[in-house]
């Protein structure tokens, strides 16, 4: 199986710019969640989305934003770029199911995308 | 509410010596998930483990091991005979019941360093 991927690595915008984030999840996975690490807030999550449908939501302002498609694939967006935005932004790919007789999660991270906001 | 607490910031070992890393978690769940995962300067989280919480069976992979005690609400991770490709920031998670989702919280990590 592929793992998760995310285009692209590294971006750099300008403060006031959008940018928009990709990722791909493992085949079969139909969740997909977003988050941002910086040095001083460390992993925070952003959102999830499942079946095309955003089903939690982190504490970041409206700027962030995101969507799933029909195939899983996801994106996120954020607008007006300050620069506290400038992260690593990582995306996981999730799945539940039963193994004997037992439920678990798989969670499994992409590379992550390196923003730098100028 | 739930939350993930390493209390070890950094740590600083030379090779082949043990080293166990700390992971305490809160949680009002009964079914919940917890993972260890690995960030070397890369960035990528490298899967290691992920427990249920009714599994409380130790597990060893290798030189890694993991203790996970619901009555002291701990996960934590040991490395046996440290090398230097073990130096990584290493991050224990939480994940709550699958009504939450797959939301996890993230401890602040543990930056391990295995000198030569």
């Amino acid at each position: 199986k592929a793992g998760v991927t995310q285009t692209p690595r590294y971006l750099i915008k300008t403060r006031g710019q959008q940018v928009t984030l990709s990722c791909s999840p493992i085949s079969g996975h139909r969740s997909v969640s977003w988050y941002q690490q910086t040095p001083g807030q460390g992993l925070q999550f952003l959102f999830e989305y499942f079946s095309e449908t955003q089903r939690n939501k982190g504490n970041f302002p409206g700027r962030f934003s995101g969507r799933q498609f029909s195939n899983s694939r996801s994106e996120m967006n954020v607008s007006t770029l300050e620069l506290g935005d400038s992260a690593l932004y990582l995306c996981a790919s999730s799945q539940w199911g039963l193994a004997g007789g037992s439920s678990y999660n798989e969670q499994f991270f992409g590379p992550g995308t390196r923003l730098t906001v100028l | 509410a739930q939350k993930v607490t390493q209390a070890q910031t950094e740590i600083s070992v030379v090779e082949k010596e043990d080293v166990t890393l700390d992971c305490v978690y809160e949680t009002r769940d009964t079914t919940y998930y917890l993972f260890w995962y690995k960030q070397p300067p890369s960035g990528e989280l490298v899967f290691l483990i992920r427990r249920n919480s009714f599994d409380e069976q130790n597990e060893i992979s290798g030189r890694y091991s993991w203790n996970f005690q619901k009555s002291t609400s701990s996960f934590n991770f040991t490395i046996t005979a440290s090398q230097v490709v073990d130096s990584a920031v290493y991050f224990c998670a939480l994940s709550e019941g699958e009504t939450s989702g797959s939301r996890l919280t993230f401890g602040e990590g543990t930056q391990l360093t295995v000198n030569p």
